[in-house]
Protein backbone atom coordinates (compact mmCIF):
# COMPACT_ATOMS: atom_id res chain seq x y z
CA UNK A 1 0.00 0.00 0.00
CA UNK A 2 0.68 3.56 -0.80
CA UNK A 3 1.92 6.02 2.11
CA UNK A 4 2.81 9.62 2.16
CA UNK A 5 4.98 11.08 5.25
CA UNK A 6 5.06 14.93 6.52
CA UNK A 7 8.05 14.22 9.05
CA UNK A 8 7.36 18.12 10.02
CA UNK A 9 4.37 18.69 12.55
CA UNK A 10 4.85 22.26 12.25
CA UNK A 11 7.08 24.98 10.61
CA UNK A 12 7.44 28.36 10.65
CA UNK A 13 8.52 31.78 8.00
CA UNK A 14 8.64 35.01 8.01
CA UNK A 15 7.21 37.15 5.72
CA UNK A 16 8.94 37.43 2.42
CA UNK A 17 11.49 34.15 3.02
CA UNK A 18 11.01 30.90 1.61
CA UNK A 19 10.31 27.89 3.05
CA UNK A 20 10.42 24.44 1.98
CA UNK A 21 8.34 21.43 3.03
CA UNK A 22 9.09 17.99 3.11
CA UNK A 23 7.24 15.11 2.25
CA UNK A 24 8.29 11.59 1.31
CA UNK A 25 6.38 8.75 -0.11
CA UNK A 26 6.15 4.97 -0.84
CA UNK A 27 4.84 3.09 -3.82
CA UNK A 28 5.83 0.63 -6.10
CA UNK A 29 3.92 2.23 -8.63
CA UNK A 30 5.54 4.06 -11.39
CA UNK A 31 3.42 6.67 -12.61
CA UNK A 32 1.10 8.29 -10.28
CA UNK A 33 0.80 11.83 -9.05
CA UNK A 34 1.23 14.20 -6.54
CA UNK A 35 0.27 17.24 -5.21
CA UNK A 36 0.53 19.92 -2.47
CA UNK A 37 -2.66 20.91 -0.87
CA UNK A 38 -3.05 23.81 1.42
CA UNK A 39 -6.05 23.92 4.17
CA UNK A 40 -6.41 27.47 5.69
CA UNK A 41 -8.60 28.24 8.35
CA UNK A 42 -11.69 27.61 7.02
CA UNK A 43 -11.01 23.83 5.80
CA UNK A 44 -11.51 24.12 1.96
CA UNK A 45 -8.91 22.28 0.49
CA UNK A 46 -7.19 24.10 -2.12
CA UNK A 47 -4.96 23.03 -4.75
CA UNK A 48 -1.55 24.41 -4.36
CA UNK A 49 0.37 22.56 -7.07
CA UNK A 50 0.66 18.93 -8.92
CA UNK A 51 3.14 16.93 -10.64
CA UNK A 52 3.23 13.93 -12.89
CA UNK A 53 5.46 11.47 -12.22
CA UNK A 54 6.15 10.53 -15.63
CA UNK A 55 7.65 14.13 -16.13
CA UNK A 56 11.40 14.84 -15.01
CA UNK A 57 10.46 18.71 -14.79
CA UNK A 58 9.03 20.21 -12.05
CA UNK A 59 6.51 22.12 -11.10
CA UNK A 60 6.02 25.58 -10.49
CA UNK A 61 2.85 27.78 -10.14
CA UNK A 62 4.39 31.73 -9.22
CA UNK A 63 5.79 31.48 -5.95
CA UNK A 64 5.15 27.75 -5.35
CA UNK A 65 7.45 24.98 -6.75
CA UNK A 66 8.20 21.73 -5.88
CA UNK A 67 11.60 19.72 -5.67
CA UNK A 68 10.42 15.89 -6.85
CA UNK A 69 13.30 13.28 -6.72
CA UNK A 70 11.50 9.84 -7.94
CA UNK A 71 14.22 7.59 -7.33
CA UNK A 72 14.07 9.28 -3.75
CA UNK A 73 10.76 9.57 -3.25
CA UNK A 74 10.53 12.61 -1.93
CA UNK A 75 8.43 15.78 -3.16
CA UNK A 76 8.95 18.61 -1.21
CA UNK A 77 7.15 22.19 -1.37
CA UNK A 78 8.79 25.56 -1.81
CA UNK A 79 6.78 28.51 -0.81
CA UNK A 80 8.84 31.76 -1.84
CA UNK A 81 8.38 35.63 -0.66
CA UNK A 82 6.02 34.02 1.73
CA UNK A 83 2.59 35.99 2.46
CA UNK A 84 0.85 36.30 5.84
CA UNK A 85 -2.09 34.34 3.31
CA UNK A 86 0.26 31.60 2.99
CA UNK A 87 -0.60 30.58 6.44
CA UNK A 88 -2.21 27.16 6.79
CA UNK A 89 -2.28 23.23 6.66
CA UNK A 90 -0.30 21.93 4.21
CA UNK A 91 -0.72 18.34 2.92
CA UNK A 92 1.28 16.32 0.27
CA UNK A 93 -0.74 13.99 -1.40
CA UNK A 94 -0.33 10.94 -3.64
CA UNK A 95 -2.69 9.20 -6.31
CA UNK A 96 -2.26 6.18 -8.75
CA UNK A 97 -2.88 6.24 -12.05
CA UNK A 98 -6.45 5.18 -13.13
CA UNK A 99 -6.32 4.09 -16.95
CA UNK A 100 -9.54 3.08 -16.76
CA UNK A 101 -11.07 6.59 -16.45
CA UNK A 102 -12.00 6.41 -13.05
CA UNK A 103 -10.78 8.54 -10.44
CA UNK A 104 -8.77 7.39 -7.82
CA UNK A 105 -8.74 8.40 -4.33
CA UNK A 106 -5.66 10.87 -2.86
CA UNK A 107 -3.34 9.19 -0.24
CA UNK A 108 -2.59 12.15 2.45
CA UNK A 109 0.15 12.80 4.48
CA UNK A 110 -0.35 13.80 8.16
CA UNK A 111 0.08 17.74 7.19
CA UNK A 112 2.26 20.64 7.80
CA UNK A 113 0.85 23.46 9.79
CA UNK A 114 2.65 26.62 8.46
CA UNK A 115 2.94 30.01 10.47
CA UNK A 116 4.21 32.95 9.02
CA UNK A 117 5.52 35.76 11.10
CA UNK A 118 4.88 39.27 9.92
CA UNK B 1 -11.60 25.03 -12.02
CA UNK B 2 -14.42 22.71 -11.32
CA UNK B 3 -16.87 23.32 -8.93
CA UNK B 4 -17.82 20.83 -5.57
CA UNK B 5 -20.76 22.45 -3.25
CA UNK B 6 -21.62 20.40 -0.32
CA UNK B 7 -24.29 21.03 2.17
CA UNK B 8 -24.44 22.04 5.08
CA UNK B 9 -21.58 23.44 6.24
CA UNK B 10 -22.46 22.65 9.93
CA UNK B 11 -25.10 20.53 11.62
CA UNK B 12 -25.44 19.95 15.34
CA UNK B 13 -27.93 16.85 15.75
CA UNK B 14 -28.96 14.75 19.01
CA UNK B 15 -27.40 11.73 19.55
CA UNK B 16 -29.63 8.49 17.92
CA UNK B 17 -30.93 10.75 15.23
CA UNK B 18 -29.68 10.64 11.48
CA UNK B 19 -27.98 13.93 9.29
CA UNK B 20 -27.42 13.29 5.39
CA UNK B 21 -24.72 15.45 4.15
CA UNK B 22 -24.76 16.62 0.22
CA UNK B 23 -22.05 16.83 -2.33
CA UNK B 24 -22.84 18.26 -5.32
CA UNK B 25 -20.87 18.83 -8.88
CA UNK B 26 -21.91 21.79 -10.09
CA UNK B 27 -20.41 22.38 -13.64
CA UNK B 28 -19.28 18.49 -14.18
CA UNK B 29 -20.29 15.18 -14.14
CA UNK B 30 -18.84 12.80 -11.31
CA UNK B 31 -19.32 9.09 -11.48
CA UNK B 32 -16.74 8.86 -8.43
CA UNK B 33 -17.06 10.73 -5.51
CA UNK B 34 -15.00 10.05 -2.32
CA UNK B 35 -16.02 10.63 1.47
CA UNK B 36 -13.56 11.46 3.49
CA UNK B 37 -13.20 12.48 7.82
CA UNK B 38 -10.81 14.67 9.07
CA UNK B 39 -10.54 14.73 12.42
CA UNK B 40 -9.14 17.81 14.75
CA UNK B 41 -5.75 18.35 13.82
CA UNK B 42 -5.23 15.33 11.44
CA UNK B 43 -5.10 14.26 8.20
CA UNK B 44 -7.72 13.40 5.86
CA UNK B 45 -8.91 9.39 5.60
CA UNK B 46 -11.25 8.47 3.26
CA UNK B 47 -14.17 6.92 4.26
CA UNK B 48 -15.24 5.55 1.08
CA UNK B 49 -15.46 5.93 -2.57
CA UNK B 50 -18.81 6.39 -3.98
CA UNK B 51 -19.80 4.90 -6.97
CA UNK B 52 -22.71 6.54 -9.64
CA UNK B 53 -25.48 3.38 -10.19
CA UNK B 54 -23.74 0.86 -8.07
CA UNK B 55 -22.81 0.11 -4.51
CA UNK B 56 -20.16 2.17 -2.56
CA UNK B 57 -16.80 0.99 -1.62
CA UNK B 58 -15.91 0.71 1.90
CA UNK B 59 -12.08 1.23 3.56
CA UNK B 60 -11.51 -1.05 6.02
CA UNK B 61 -12.83 -0.29 9.72
CA UNK B 62 -15.97 1.65 8.25
CA UNK B 63 -19.12 0.52 9.11
CA UNK B 64 -21.32 0.95 6.29
CA UNK B 65 -24.71 0.46 8.08
CA UNK B 66 -24.09 3.78 9.80
CA UNK B 67 -22.67 5.54 6.74
CA UNK B 68 -24.46 5.37 4.43
CA UNK B 69 -23.90 6.74 0.93
CA UNK B 70 -26.15 6.79 -2.54
CA UNK B 71 -24.79 8.12 -5.74
CA UNK B 72 -27.69 8.38 -7.94
CA UNK B 73 -26.94 10.96 -10.18
CA UNK B 74 -23.71 11.57 -12.01
CA UNK B 75 -23.69 15.41 -9.91
CA UNK B 76 -24.66 14.44 -6.34
CA UNK B 77 -23.83 11.97 -3.73
CA UNK B 78 -25.20 11.88 -0.02
CA UNK B 79 -23.56 10.67 3.12
CA UNK B 80 -26.45 9.72 5.85
CA UNK B 81 -24.66 9.08 9.21
CA UNK B 82 -27.12 7.28 11.22
CA UNK B 83 -28.00 6.96 14.58
CA UNK B 84 -25.68 9.37 14.83
CA UNK B 85 -23.54 9.41 18.41
CA UNK B 86 -20.62 11.66 19.91
CA UNK B 87 -18.27 9.74 18.65
CA UNK B 88 -19.32 10.83 14.76
CA UNK B 89 -18.56 14.57 15.20
CA UNK B 90 -16.21 15.19 13.13
CA UNK B 91 -15.71 17.02 9.94
CA UNK B 92 -16.53 15.24 6.84
CA UNK B 93 -15.34 16.24 3.21
CA UNK B 94 -16.35 14.92 0.00
CA UNK B 95 -14.56 15.02 -3.17
CA UNK B 96 -14.96 14.73 -7.35
CA UNK B 97 -12.88 14.01 -10.04
CA UNK B 98 -12.88 15.79 -13.73
CA UNK B 99 -11.24 14.50 -16.04
CA UNK B 100 -9.57 11.02 -16.20
CA UNK B 101 -6.51 8.87 -16.73
CA UNK B 102 -3.50 11.40 -17.07
CA UNK B 103 -5.50 14.40 -16.98
CA UNK B 104 -7.58 14.18 -13.92
CA UNK B 105 -7.99 16.85 -10.75
CA UNK B 106 -10.08 16.32 -7.67
CA UNK B 107 -12.33 19.04 -6.67
CA UNK B 108 -13.35 19.29 -2.57
CA UNK B 109 -16.09 20.40 -1.26
CA UNK B 110 -16.38 23.17 1.36
CA UNK B 111 -16.37 19.85 4.18
CA UNK B 112 -19.16 19.59 6.66
CA UNK B 113 -18.90 20.28 10.69
CA UNK B 114 -21.29 17.35 12.62
CA UNK B 115 -21.60 18.05 15.58
CA UNK B 116 -23.71 15.11 17.61
CA UNK B 117 -24.91 16.37 21.34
Amino acid sequence: AQTVTQSQPEMSVQEAETVTLSCTYDTSESDYYLFWYKQPPSRQMILVIRQEAYKQQNATENRFSVNFQKAAKSFSLKISDSQLGDAAMYFCAYKGMNYGGSQGNLIFGKGTKLSVKP
Amino acid sequence: GAVVSQHPSRVICKSGTSVKIECRSLDFQATTMFWYRQFPKQSLMLMATSNEGSKATYEQGVEKDKFLINHASLTLSTLTVTSAHPEDSSFYICSAGSGSGFNTEAFFGQGTRLTVV
